[in-house]
């Protein structure tokens, strides 16, 4: 069963640290996996995409990390903001024909405090 | 801005009606997708269309029902309204095809069914 799970569900920090979450995917054949964020109540932005031959893809604070092999991937965020407090969408595509079906993670709830 | 417009922002009903809820895409875009999104809840994939026919379809209920128009917008129509209905109601639009396309969110429509 295709699957996308994001650890932690939510996560509090002070203004200025570093944070890491984690996304774990099962879905398989995989084409790409995006990282959204989330502002509340807003649409989901879209931060990353990563396809199966890249490692690492940067975003300003934001670096995503894939490692296809043990199908996981990590979105770090450093000196965090509190602009950053929003939830982070992990989303995963497979290599199908046809619909463009996406595998959505429940997300982490990060929140920033100053 | 992700260029995609949703009508309307917010919508309170009363169970057992019916509304339509509308979304353009951005200028270009072939495909529409809706999301489900209620309170605390992941992401849930309805429906997609590409180019005014259906391509999947998701946790969508019989209840409801979408169409995309000649122009390319997209009406998502949810008749006999629940209350666990209420929810935020999200569009997306994306060029279509296959790999490597990200899709953009609109800034959803708030329902609440009273």
């Amino acid at each position: 069963k295709n699957q996308v799970e994001q650890s932690p569900q939510s996560l509090i920090i002070l203004e200025g640290k570093n944070c890491t979450l984690q996304c774990n995917y099962t879905v398989s054949p995989f084409s790409n996996l995006r990282w959204y964020k989330q502002d509340t109540g807003r649409g989901p932005v879209s931060l990353t995409i990563m396809t199966f031959s890249e490692n690492t893809k940067s975003n300003g604070r934001y670096t995503a990390t894939l490692d296809a092999d043990t199908k996981q991937s990590s979105l770090h965020i450093t000196a965090s903001q509190l602009s950053d407090s929003a939830s982070y969408i992990c989303v995963v595509r497979p290599d199908q024909t046809g619909a463009n079906n996406l595998f959505f993670g429940t997300g982490t709830r990060l929140t920033v405090i100053p | 801005d992700s260029g995609v417009t949703q009508t309307p922002k917010h919508l309170i009903t009363a169970t057992g009606q019916r509304v339509t809820l509308r979304c353009s895409p951005r200028s270009g875009d072939l495909s529409v997708y809706w999301y489900q999104q209620s309170l605390d809840q992941g992401l849930q994939f309805l429906i997609q269309y590409y180019n005014g026919e259906e391509r999947a379809k998701g946790n969508i209920l019989e209840r409801f029902s979408a169409q995309q128009f000649p122009d390319l917008h997209s009406e998502l129509n949810l008749s006999s309204l629940e209350l666990g209905d209420s929810a935020l109601y999200f569009c997306a639009s994306g060029r279509g095809g296959r790999t490597g396309n990200t899709i953009y969110f609109g800034e959803g429509s708030w329902l609440t069914v009273v």
